[in-house]
């Protein structure tokens, strides 16, 4: 069973940091892309960042966090991270950890972790 | 445009059929997905390449995409098929791009 389990959500200050975990199991995990989708409160998920099965510098992000967010992963352990800098209030969300399926010309998230709450408030 | 529209809301009668749209610039060159999102929980996967149901999704679902507009439908709705449903598409330039979302009422 795929499981995907999120950590390291809380509340910051404007301007802060925050690094998020995702503990992936199930699945080999070294074999797929991995992205974080986040959804604000009552609104619809918007996809964040990806990083291909190899990490390094496959990266990619949402023109919204581009500059100020990092993705990597550790395949030995079986963990997504995503390292958030200058944060804003806007970045309040759940964020979530997916599980990259991309085949037939096209890509989409077959499995979703719980998420994780960041709020970010003075 | 990278805008995928949805209608906020469909309303379905028990056992009717629900379509919802999603509609984006030349959306049938590419391939749409569709999330089921209740209330407190993560997204599901119900519909992937236009039409392709992920184990265990009940063959009520089913979806279609053609020209500008991908329908998912729901054959035979229930009760618990209330939740909102989210279209999903991808291309090499935006990557992934989502619906702004249907909130699905059986009335």
């Amino acid at each position: 069973e795929v499981q995907l389990l999120e950590s390291g959500g809380g509340l910051v200050q404007p301007g802060g940091s925050l690094r998020l975990s995702c503990a992936a199991s199930g699945f080999t995990f070294s074999s797929y892309a991995m992205s974080w989708v986040r959804q604000a409160p009552g609104k619809g998920p918007e996809w964040v960042s990806a990083v291909l099965r190899s990490g390094g510098g496959n990266t990619y992000y949402a023109d919204s966090v581009k500059g100020r967010f990092t993705i990597s992963r550790d395949n030995s352990k079986n963990t997504l991270y995503l390292q958030m800098n200058s944060l804003r209030a806007e970045d309040t969300a759940v964020y979530y950890c997916a599980k990259d399926q991309c085949g037939g010309g096209t890509c989409y998230f077959d499995y979703w972790g719980h998420g994780t709450l960041v709020t970010v408030s003075s | 445009s990278h805008e995928l529209t949805q209608p906020p809301s469909v309303s379905v009668s028990p056992g009717q059929t629900a379509s919802i749209t999603c509609s984006g610039d030349k959306l049938g060159d590419k391939s749409a997905c569709w999330y089921q999102q209740k209330p407190g929980q993560s997204p599901v996967l119900v519909i992937y390449q236009d039409n392709k149901r992920p184990s265990g999704i009940p063959e009520r679902f089913s979806g279609s995409n053609s020209g500008n507009t991908a329908t998912l439908t729901i054959s035979g709705t229930q009760a618990m098929d209330e939740a909102d449903y989210y279209c999903q598409a991808w291309d090499s330039t935006t990557y992934y791009v989502f619906g702004t979302g249907t909130k699905v009422t059986v009335l």
